[in-house]
């Protein structure tokens, strides 16, 4: 079975800190993904990966960046926390053989 | 641009009860659709996916949905829900040529299954 982890199930923060959101997959799948979750909104994608070292914005990137320096990682980092950013945030992988996303379990995160 | 419309954002059924959970999808080009569930405190899971052949597709749970292409529709549907069904539904998009793998979501259809 594929698995995606997620580092944190729940983040409390604070509004200029530094985030880390760290997500990991064992399938040796080349692309990967970050959404975040907001109620009525569905998921939005913030940034996408489709190999090492490589990135792409998604729809709703201000405020986000990515680091991807080994295929099985997948970090998404609030540079300077804000309130508007408290959300879920769920991580996926992408299986060219099963044509379908995998995604980890979310973490919520709350900045205060 | 694909676009992906949920048409109910809440739908409270009665166990034992049908239910359908409406989508529809723009797109110029040809599509893949996709249902995912969500259930409390979780993250998604594949329901049914349709990349060809018959129209009707079968997923887990007892799940159906049927790709309607001059409606632009992916409406799915159970014809008796439990109590576990309790979840949050997403209809999904993708290019056919897009080899990201990159979805469109909609904004997702809460069903409440009542006893």
């Amino acid at each position: 079975d594929v698995k995606v982890t997620q580092s944190s199930r729940y983040l409390v923060k604070r509004t200029g800190e530094k985030v880390f959101l760290e997500c990991v997959q064992d399938m040796d799948h080349e692309n990967m993904f970050w959404y975040r979750q907001d109620p009525g909104l569905g998921l939005r994608l913030i940034y996408f990966s489709y190999d090492v070292k490589m990135k792409e914005k998604g729809d709703i990137p201000e405020g986000y960046s990515v680091s991807r320096e080994k295929k099985e990682r997948f970090s998404l980092i609030l540079e300077s926390a804000s309130t508007n950013q408290t959300s879920m945030y769920l991580c996926a992988s992408f299986s060219r053989t099963n044509n379908e996303q995998f995604f980890g379990p979310g973490t919520r995160l709350t900045v205060l | 641009a694909q676009s992906v419309t949920q048409l109910d954002s809440q739908v409270p059924v009665f166990e034992e009860a049908p239910v359908e959970l409406r989508c529809n999808y723009s797109s110029s080009v040809s599509v893949y659709l996709f249902w995912y569930v969500q259930y409390p405190n979780q993250g998604l899971q594949l329901l049914l996916k349709y990349l060809s052949g018959s129209t009707l597709v079968k997923g887990i749970n007892g799940f159906e949905a049927e790709f309607n292409k001059s409606q632009t529709s992916f409406h799915l549907r159970k014809p008796s829900v439990h109590i576990s069904d309790t979840a949050e539904y997403f209809c999904a998009v993708r290019k056919i040529y897009n080899q990201g793998g990159k979805l469109i979501f909609g904004q997702g259809t809460e069903l409440s299954v009542k006893p």
